[in-house]
């Protein structure tokens, strides 16, 4: 079955860049997603990206994917205190009909 | 303005009753879903629909029933069969997959 893999915890300082990383198992997964959740609140959508891809981004956010080792990784510029969250990678699973979450990264930033 | 809502925020039971949480959207969407976080953990899946009147079971759907009655809800039953409920309850919902999944703010439920 999937198995999505995420590290627990990540610490940077604000104007520092993050790189959350990601591994998966599933080589058919057609598209990846990353979400950020908040304290108390639901998931919010941040990117995703389609398998055939090897980079997306946006804005602050840039998403690098190495198909080859099933690694995917996104990278946050010029972090800042709001981007204090957990954030949660996820691929679809081989029938495309329901996503498989990682178990999160804590992402701390410090002033 | 188009969402998911979920109801209500925060949520307390006698151990041995039945609870049921609340899940509607607006977004027009086919799929919804539900999962299940425990602390500092992932997501699970416990139940989804694709479609009305049709829904299938996910990773961890026992001691847990669903309805989908109307396309907009998708009502989740936490029956006292389930032998640690507590936990924080996402819906989500989608157009249908590969489309981004659209999460709803949670349920906090706390059976005591």
């Amino acid at each position: 079955g999937e198995d999505v893999e995420q590290s627990l915890f990540l610490s940077v300082r604000e104007g520092d860049s993050s790189v959350i990383n990601c591994t998966y198992t599933d080589s058919s997964s057609t598209y990846l997603y990353w979400y950020k959740q908040e304290p108390g609140a639901g998931l919010q959508l941040l990117t995703y990206i389609f398998s055939n891809m090897d980079m997306k981004q946006d804005q602050r956010l840039t998403v690098l994917l190495n198909k080859k080792d099933k690694h995917l990784s996104l990278r946050i510029a010029d972090t800042q205190t709001g981007d204090s969250a957990i954030y949660f990678c996820a691929e679809t699973n081989n029938a495309g009909n329901m996503l498989t979450f990682g178990g999160g990264t804590r992402l701390m930033v410090k002033p | 303005d188009g969402g998911i809502t979920q109801s209500p925020k925060y949520l307390f039971r006698k151990e041995g009753q039945n609870v049921t949480l609340s899940c509607e959207q607006n977004l027009n969407h086919d799929a919804m879903y539900w999962y299940r976080q425990d602390p500092g953990q992932g997501l699970r899946l416990i139940y989804y629909s694709q479609i009305v009147n049709d829904f299938q079971k996910g990773d961890i759907a026992e001691g847990y029933s669903v309805s989908r009655e109307k396309k907009e809800s998708f009502p989740l039953t936490v029956t006292s069969a389930q032998k640690n409920p507590t936990a924080f309850y996402l819906c989500a919902s989608s157009i249908r997959l590969p489309s981004p999944l659209h999460f709803g703010n949670g349920t906090r439920l706390t059976v005591t």
